[in-house]
């Protein structure tokens, strides 16, 4: 099993809409979680960090954290274009000799159609 | 928000040479930076964690002799590709772990491409 799993789509919606991305991770002691987006040829950059279980609200990126289902999501309301990306899935390694580092997932590429 | 600045954005170079790339924090100090290799429509993979004054860890599969970590400020840490090859040809992405918090900030990164 992969450590940080996501799905990597294309996952198309409808401007407006609200566009739902989903991770899972194998580490369950696992503690911090983050997403990033990354347009295409560029670096990621840091969308939102959780560390309880909940919801975390930002504008329009709520993430939610489930650590007994070891889920993460991010939901992104009312969809733009521009929002149009891979966003990636990042966990902080608690185990092992990159004790402390993120894992990445794949990434979910999302289409937001006008 | 915190800035990491890499260089250079894209670099040529023919098979044989080394390139060197850096990556610089600039509103804050990074004891911890990280080094990414990115091909097209895969994700970040680790390379290497840089740490301020003493040897680079690099993952497993990594050769430590081709590419050289050096992390010699709380600012400052470069990567060089020696004797290139069209197969090291990537996106290489850098980033710094702000001592304050958790939170990862990466530079633009560097396109490199090997003839």
């Amino acid at each position: 099993q992969k450590e940080v799993e996501q799905n990597s789509g294309p996952l198309s919606v409808p401007e407006g809409a609200i566009a739902s991305l989903n991770c899972t991770y194998s580490d369950r002691v696992s503690q911090s979680f983050f997403w990033y987006r990354q347009y295409s040829g560029k670096s990621p950059e840091l969308i939102m960090s959780i560390y309880s279980n909940g919801d975390k609200e930002d504008g329009r990126f709520t993430a939610q954290l489930n650590k007994a289902s070891q889920y993460v999501s991010l939901l992104i309301r009312d969809s733009q274009p521009s929002d149009s990306a891979t966003y990636l899935c990042a966990v902080k390694k608690f185990r092992g000799g990159s004790q402390g580092n993120l894992i990445f997932g794949k990434g979910t590429k999302l289409s937001v159609k006008p | 928000g915190a800035v990491v600045s890499q260089h250079p954005s894209r670099v040529i170079c023919k098979s044989g040479t080394s390139v060197k790339i850096e990556c610089r924090s600039l509103d804050f100090q990074a004891t911890t930076m990280f080094w990414y290799r990115q091909f097209p429509k895969q994700s970040l993979m680790l390379m290497a964690t840089s740490n301020e004054g003493s040897k680079a860890t690099y993952e497993q599969g990594v050769e430590k002799d081709k590419f050289l970590i050096n992390h010699a400020s709380l600012t400052l840490s470069t990567l060089t590709v020696t004797s290139a090859h069209p197969e090291d040809s990537s996106f290489y992405i850098c980033s710094a772990r702000d001592q304050v918090d958790e939170k990862l900030f990466f530079g633009s990164g560097t396109q490199l491409s090997v003839l």
